[in-house]
């Protein structure tokens, strides 16, 4: 197996512009989780879906973020519009339910100029 | 409102010797601990967990602790080598209604010299 896989690995963007990381979880993995890593804070928990259905984006923290998953291959976490503040790294993850063990995509480091 | 503390920013241990990795968590609700490790420019990798209904969970030169009145639990590296060189995160989570979603500490560098 692949792993989580994320794209891209770097991204760096202008202020206002739009940026979406992608995400393809494990395989027959049924949860999917976004996190974000700054020095500030560590890695914080923005959302996570069981099933493709949101289940808590009380973390997403404007309403400038959206995440979605279409399907149980493939999620987004979208800002729009960026700012110098977002720059971060943000990791996907992904586990079976049931199991309490999350696998970590490589992540994406963002940087907004 | 962090409800993991990781309150040792960084740790540098002589190889050989034991690391001692401390963790404080304040959700009385958490019931699954674990431990993940990172390196540079790679997401965190699994090491090692343990289940509120345990104190001790040992796996090779890793071993964790868990004193559930203190809301503590420790990990141990015994003996440390310079591969074990990374930032340690604790993480905590609930029950199957949270998804099992994992609540991090800001994490603790760990340094090991030859």
């Amino acid at each position: 197996d692949a792993g989580v896989i994320q794209s891209p690995r770097h991204e760096v963007t202008e202020m206002g512009q739009e940026v979406t990381l992608r995400c393809k979880p494990i395989s027959g993995h049924n949860s999917l989780f976004w996190y974000r890593q700054t020095m500030m804070r560590g890695l914080e928990l923005l959302i996570y879906f069981n099933n493709n259905v949101p289940i808590d984006d009380s973390g997403m923290p404007e309403d400038r973020f959206s995440a979605k998953m279409p399907n149980a291959s493939f999620s987004t976490l979208k800002i729009q519009p960026s700012e110098p503040r977002d720059s971060a790294v943000y990791f996907c993850a992904s586990s079976l339910r049931g199991e309490t063990e999350a696998f970590f995509g490589q992540g994406t480091r963002l940087t907004v100029v | 409102d962090q409800q993991v503390k990781q309150n040792s920013p960084s740790l540098s241990v002589q190889e050989g010797r034991i690391s001692i990795l401390n963790c404080d968590y304040t959700n009385s609700m958490f019931d699954y601990f674990l431990w993940y490790k990172k390196y540079p420019a790679e997401g965190p990798t699994f090491l090692i967990s343990i289940s509120s209904i345990k104190d001790k969970n040992e796996d090779g030169r890793f071993t964790v602790f868990l004193n559930k009145s203190a809301k503590h639990l420790s990990l141990h590296i015994v003996p440390s080598q310079p591969g074990d060189s990374a930032v340690y995160f604790c993480a905590a989570s609930a029950d199957a209604n949270s998804g099992y979603a994992l609540n991090f500490g800001k994490g603790t560098s760990l340094l090991v010299t030859p």
